[in-house]
C-alpha cells in the first residue's frame, strides 16, 4: 500500500488561506469517509485536527476545514497564524489488509 | 494518557519489545494502533489490535516480523519486534482509535528505536 500523496511544502502569509491536498486511490481515500488530518510540531506527537473528512474535534479552531472529492481529500486553513506552522499529515482507512495509510506529510510555513 | 517504553539501540536481526501503558480511560473498550516515524520522515502505520485482542492487522513492511498484543488486566499494549532491520529505526507511537471518529484521538509521546550495529 503506497503512501497517500501530499505536497512536500506549502506556504502562506498571515491572514491568508492555504489548502493541502491528499491524493489516494479508490481503495483508500475514494472508498470511504474515514479521512483524518493531523498536525505535528517538531519533537511532538501528532494531534488530530479533522476526522471523517470534514469534522472538527472540540477545541480545534474553525479555521481548519476538510473536504473530499473522489480520490483526493483536502485540508484548508483560513486566516493563517504563526502558530499554524507545522507538519500536516492526512490518513485514510484502506480497504485491504493494511488498514490505515498516511500521506507523506506537508510542511506548512507561515511567511 | 498513553506512555510508551522499551525503546533503545539494538543490533540488526535482534528483537525488542515495546510497551504502551494506558490510563485515564476504559482501556478495554478501545482499539490501539502503533504508528512509527523514521528520523526526518513521515508517519507510517504499523499495526492495530482490537479492544478484545482477538483481531490484529499489520503493515506489509512488518508483517511476519512484528507481533502486537495486549493485556487488558494491565492496561497495556505490546509490540514485539523481531528480525529488526536498519529501516525499522524510528520513533514508535501508540495511539488510541476513537471509534466514533475512525481517527486517532490520543497519542503517546513516542519511544525511539535505533537499529544499528
Amino acid at each position: 500500500q503506497s503512501a497517500l500523496t501530499q505536497p512536500a511544502s506549502v506556504s502562506g502569509s498571515p491572514g491568508q488561506s492555504i489548502t493541502i491536498s491528499c491524493t489516494g486511490t479508490s481503495s483508500d481515500v475514494g472508498s470511504n469517509n474515514l479521512v483524518s488530518w493531523y498536525q505535528q510540531y517538531p519533537g511532538r506527537a501528532p494531534k488530530v485536527m479533522i476526522y471523517e473528512v470534514s469534522k472538527r474535534p472540540s477545541g480545534v479552531s474553525n479555521r481548519f476545514s476538510g473536504s473530499k472529492s473522489g480520490n483526493t481529500a483536502a485540508l484548508t486553513i483560513s486566516g493563517l497564524q504563526a502558530e499554524d506552522e507545522a507538519d500536516y499529515y492526512c490518513c485514510s482507512y484502506a480497504s485491504n489488509t493494511t488498514l490505515r495509510v498516511f500521506g507523506g506529510g506537508t510542511k506548512l510555513t507561515v511567511l | 494518557q498513553l506512555v510508551e517504553s522499551g525503546g533503545g539501540v539494538v543490533q540488526p536481526g535482534r528483537s525488542l519489545r515495546l510497551s504502551c501503558a494506558a490510563s485515564g480511560f476504559n482501556f478495554n473498550n478501545y482499539d490501539i494502533h502503533w504508528v512509527r516515524q523514521a528520523p526526518g520522515k513521515g508517519l507510517e502505520w504499523v499495526a492495530l489490535i482490537w479492544y478484545d485482542g482477538n483481531t490484529k492487522y499489520y503493515a506489509d513492511s512488518v508483517r511476519a516480523r512484528f507481533t502486537i498484543s495486549r493485556d487488558n488486566s494491565k492496561n497495556t499494549v505490546y509490540l514485539q519486534m523481531d528480525s529488526l532491520r536498519a529501516e525499522d529505526t524510528a520513533i514508535y507511537y501508540c495511539a488510541r482509535q476513537n471509534d466514533a471518529w475512525g481517527a486517532f484521538d490520543y497519542w503517546g509521546q513516542g519511544t525511539l528505536v535505533t537499529v544499528s550495529s
